[in-house]
């Protein structure tokens, strides 16, 4: 399969815990995108990457969450200190640069903070 | 805030109607895009049409783009009870493919067998 891949697919874990989710993009993408979804609601843009460079993050993102893409393939999305708020869908994207952005969706990783 | 706005917010059909949803969004685009979730699971890219365009077919999907009015609308002919999922619309933020997407709160589609 050469789609989006993302593990775990659920998490759940007990407030001010730490978590980390990853995601592998389709292989020849250079930009990956996190977003989170909670019930009823649409994708909200959290960050994305172009190659290793994060060159975007949103405000919803606060100093818990930490997204890397060290060698421009594989990215990780860190949450630490849990809360019952963090409770959402995370989607990770990718897509390759071609002035349209069409953008390709994983499975996504169910987090539930208890 | 989000960009683009579904309606109706949900849709209930029977197998074999023809299933319409539309989508207002504020900024000027060179693209918009549809794509459709299952409970639980992740998003499927269904299609993008370009600000130049005013219609795109896909199989039993047609999508259509009114740029004076910031509309667009997606419909679903011979629906099946497989197409019951939660349709979003998305633009890019900027207006141009800036990068980051931003959706409605989508339009929930029922079809019943």
């Amino acid at each position: 399969d050469t789609g989006v891949s993302q593990n775990p697919r659920h998490k759940i874990t007990k407030r001010g815990q730490n978590v980390t989710f990853r995601c592998d993009p389709i292989s020849e993408h250079n930009r990956l995108y996190w977003y989170r979804q909670t019930l009823g609601q649409g994708p909200e843009f959290l960050t994305y990457f172009q190659n290793e460079a994060q060159l975007e993050k949103s405000r919803l993102l606060s100093d818990r969450f930490s997204a890397e893409r060290p060698k421009g393939s594989f990215s990780t999305l860190e949450i630490q200190r849990t809360e019952q708020g963090d409770s959402a869908m995370y989607l990770c994207a990718s897509s390759l640069w071609t002035g349209y952005n069409e953008q390709f969706f994983g499975p996504g990783t169910r987090l539930t903070v208890l | 805030s989000q960009q683009g706005e579904e309606d109706p917010q949900a849709l209930s059909i029977q197998e074999g109607e023809n299933a319409t949803m539309n989508c207002s969004y504020k900024t000027s685009i060179n693209n918009l895009q549809w794509y459709r979730q299952n409970s639980g699971r992740g998003l499927v890219h269904l299609i993008l049409i370009r600000s130049n365009e005013r219609e795109k077919h896909s199989g039993r999907l047609r999508v259509t783009l009114d740029t004076s009015k910031k509309s667009s609308s997606l419909l679903i002919t011979a629906s099946r009870a497989a197409d019951t999922a939660s349709y979003f619309c998305a633009t890019p933020a900027g207006g141009t493919s800036y990068g980051k997407l931003t959706f409605g709160q989508g339009t929930i589609l029922t079809v019943h067998p």
